[in-house]
């Protein structure tokens, strides 16, 4: 078990560009989940995937934003046509269990548009 | 989800047992207590969760009230690395989506 991972860990584009980042959940987790965290507060829910479904989306996750799950699997997060307010930490969590509130996050993507 | 209420920062000595204090006055009857670590330039780390009265693991104990107002995370004997963001979250009971809502959490410093 090697953990949430998330790539790239940095990126910083021009605003008007899209971005793609990645995530690979732990492998037997079927619940992925995106959240966005900016400088001093929480991390805030932006969208919801159980196997390749995509179950739940914030109001945060404008219609610039889309995320996959193909197969269930590792998941996408894009932006696309960037501002400077979409500068975040995204970070990425995975989970197994219904039961609880447990989930595993990954080391985040930050991203800088400028 | 109900709101929960932290101080925004605390400081504590090096070895000392640390009381992180969290205040949820509108907790609604299936709503859990969740609590999260967050070091710097990772991603949260889950503590421990429960509905009353104490939960322990080998990392903290968590003490709630009978009224489930309010709950408190004690971490033993703290070291330098237990320096952290600690967030407190309610939520439903679980068995939806989980998604978690964190509020703006408690900057816990220790001093050597």
């Amino acid at each position: 078990d090697t953990g949430v991972s998330q790539d790239p860990r940095h990126k910083i584009t021009k605003r008007g560009q899209n971005v793609t980042f990645r995530c690979d959940p732990i492998s037997e987790h079927n619940r992925l989940y995106w959240y966005r965290q900016t400088l001093g507060q929480g991390p805030e829910f932006l969208t919801y995937f159980q196997n390749e479904a995509q179950l739940e989306k914030s109001r945060l996750l404008s219609d610039r934003f889309s995320a996959e799950r193909p197969k269930g699997s590792f998941s996408t997060l894009e932006i696309q046509r960037t501002e400077q307010g979409d500068s975040a930490m995204y970070l990425c969590a995975s989970s197994s269990s219904p039961d609880n509130y447990e989930q595993y996050f990954g080391p985040g993507t930050r991203l800088t548009v400028t | 989800l109900a709101k929960t209420t932290q101080p925004i920062s605390m400081d504590s000595y090096e070895g000392q047992e640390v009381n992180i204090t969290c205040s949820h006055n509108n907790i609604a009857t299936n709503d859990y207590i969740t609590w999260y670590q967050q070091f710097p330039s990772q991603g949260p780390r889950f503590i421990i969760q429960g509905y009353k009265t104490k939960v322990t693991n080998e990392v903290a104990s968590l003490f709630i009230p009978a009224d489930r107002k309010s709950s408190t995370l004690s971490l033993p004997r703290v070291s330098l690395s237990d320096t952290a963001v600690y967030y407190c979250l309610v939520g439903d009971s679980p068995r939806g989506n989980n998604r978690l809502a964190f509020g703006k959490g408690n900057q816990v410093v220790v001093i050597p």
